[in-house]
């Protein structure tokens, strides 16, 4: 079955260190997406790419990069440069033709600096 | 700029109540509406979406009617169960691409 994989599921951080958050999928989506959960905050946009080798800045992507050398594949770094990264990371494709079909999640990664 | 906003949470509701989530957006142009369903320490799923004026998604028993004229795309279900707990994120999708501005969520919760 067709869909997306985020790994880790949980993830600690020491203060200082970069930390590299997966996501996979195999739904042939040529966009990607990341996005921050706070809690009582909604999703915040981090970063997103619409195809290979391209991506844009999103509303909170200051201490985050990410890369897309593969279609697939649309890892996210935090950076020690980012404050406060203790939240739920959630990423998400689509099929990015302007079909307003929606979007598919993974399931998340929770990162908690300790 | 595009905005979603929702009614703040928690819903409380007894099993069998109906429920009513509101949300109002703010666009340019025409988008198409959304509404996701994010299960404890899960992603989110999509519930339902319309993608014009007066279009009424619906799914698992919920529905939304994308209100122009009031800019409201709100969620109503006739008989909320305890499973339907769950926090309700509204969005909308802007120009061309499949890029989505979400709500703050409401969450909702029902009881025996």
């Amino acid at each position: 079955d067709g869909g997306i994989t985020q790994s880790p599921k949980y993830l600690f951080r020491k203060e200082g260190q970069n930390v590299t958050l997966s996501c996979e999928q195999n739904l042939n989506h040529d966009a990607m997406y990341w996005y921050r959960q706070d809690p009582g905050q909604g999703l915040r946009l981090i970063y997103y790419s619409q195809i290979v080798n391209d991506f844009q800045k999103g509303d909170i992507a200051e201490g985050y990069s990410v890369s897309r050398e593969k279609k697939e594949s649309f890892p996210l770094t935090v950076t020690s440069a980012q404050k406060n990264p203790t939240a739920f990371y959630l990423c998400a494709s689509s099929i990015d033709a302007g079909t307003g079909v929606g979007y598919t999640f993974g399931s998340g990664t929770r990162l908690t600096v300790v | 700029g595009d905005s979603v906003t929702q009614m703040e949470g928690p819903v409380t509701l007894s099993e069998e109540a109906f429920l009513t989530i509101n949300c109002t957006y703010t666009a340019t142009g025409y988008p198409s509406l959304f509404w996701y369903v994010q299960y404890p320490g899960e992603g989110l799923q999509l519930l339902l979406k319309a993608t014009k004026a007066d279009d009424k998604g619906s799914n698992k028993g919920f529905e939304a009617t994308y209100r122009k004229e009031t800019t409201s795309f709100h969620l109503e279900k006739g008989s909320v169960q305890v499973s339907d707990s769950a926090v309700y994120f509204c969005a909308l999708r802007i120009g061309n691409t499949d890029k989505l501005i979400f709500g703050t969520g409401t969450r909702l919760q029902v009881f025996p």
